[in-house]
C-alpha cells in the first residue's frame, strides 16, 4: 500500500514560475526523500530530509518537512522546461527503515 | 563507472509464458530493490535484498513472482505464467546499505504481456 500521497496529481506552469508539490504520509518516519522521474523510466534522487530537520535547500529546490502534520513540500523555483517530469516522495518507517515506500507522484509540466 | 543496469529494456511475451528480468546493481551496493510501476502510477514495492538474503518479500503480488540474488550482485526477477495484469515497468534500484539511504535506479524493463 502507498505510504505517501502527492498533490496535486498534475501541475502545469510557465517557465520562470515556481512549482510546489506536497506529500502526505501515514506513519512516523526517520527520513523523507524526493525523486524525479523522466518518461516513466528510472528515478533520480533529488534530496533527503531527516525527521529532525524542518527545511533543506539544494540549488533551486527547497524541501520542508512537518512531522506533526506528516507532510512535506517540494518547491522548485524559477522553473525550466527541463524540469518537466514526475516527482515522487518516498519515506521509510520508524519501525522498518530498510525500505522506502513511494507516493503516487505529481506530474509537472513546464511550458516554455 | 556504470550505474544500475537492467535487461532487457523491453520484453513482449505471450500470456502464460515465463519471463526473467535481470538487474545489475552498482558495484559495492549491498542492498537491491525491485519495484513495479503500472502506467501513470506510483512505484509498488516488490522485494528487497540485503546481500543475498531477502528479508522482505511482502510486496510480491503472487506466488508466480520470485526473485533471487547471487554473489551479492546480480538479481533476477522471475514471473511465471505471465498474465496481462503483469504488464508494467519493472524497476530495480540499489543502495549502499539500507537505512535512510539514497537509492540508485536502473532504466527499467518494460514488460508487455499480450
Amino acid at each position: 500500500s502507498q505510504q505517501g500521497e502527492e498533490d496535486p496529481q498534475a501541475l502545469s506552469i510557465q517557465e520562470g514560475e515556481n512549482a510546489t508539490m506536497n506529500c502526505s504520509y501515514k506513519t512516523s518516519i526517520n527520513n523523507l526523500q524526493w525523486y524525479r522521474q523522466n518518461s516513466g523510466r528510472g528515478l533520480v534522487h533529488l534530496i533527503l530530509i531527516r525527521s529532525n530537520e524542518r527545511e533543506k535547500h539544494s540549488g533551486r529546490l527547497r524541501v520542508t518537512l512537518d512531522t506533526s502534520k506528516k507532510s512535506s513540500s517540494l518547491l522548485i523555483t524559477a522553473s525550466r522546461a527541463a524540469d518537466t517530469a514526475s516527482y515522487f516522495c518516498a519515506t521509510d518507517a520508524k519501525h522498518n527503515t530498510d525500505k522506502l515506500i513511494f507516493g503516487t507522484g505529481t506530474r509537472l509540466q513546464v511550458f516554455p | 563507472g556504470a550505474g544500475v543496469s537492467q535487461s532487457p529494456s523491453n520484453k513482449v511475451t505471450e500470456k502464460g509464458k515465463d519471463v526473467e528480468l535481470r538487474c545489475d546493481p552498482i558495484s559495492g551496493h549491498t542492498a537491491l530493490y525491485w519495484y513495479r510501476q503500472s502506467l501513470g502510477q506510483g512505484l509498488e514495492f516488490l522485494i528487497y535484498f540485503q546481500g543475498n538474503s531477502a528479508p522482505d518479500k511482502s510486496g510480491l503480488p503472487s506466488d508466480r513472482f520470485s526473485a533471487e540474488r547471487t554473489g551479492g550482485s546480480v538479481s533476477t526477477l522471475t514471473i511465471q505464467r505471465t498474465q496481462q495484469e503483469d504488464s508494467a515497468v519493472y524497476l530495480c534500484a540499489s543502495s549502499f546499505g539500507t537505512s535512510g539511504r539514497e537509492q540508485y535506479f536502473g532504466p527499467g524493463t518494460r514488460l508487455t504481456v499480450t
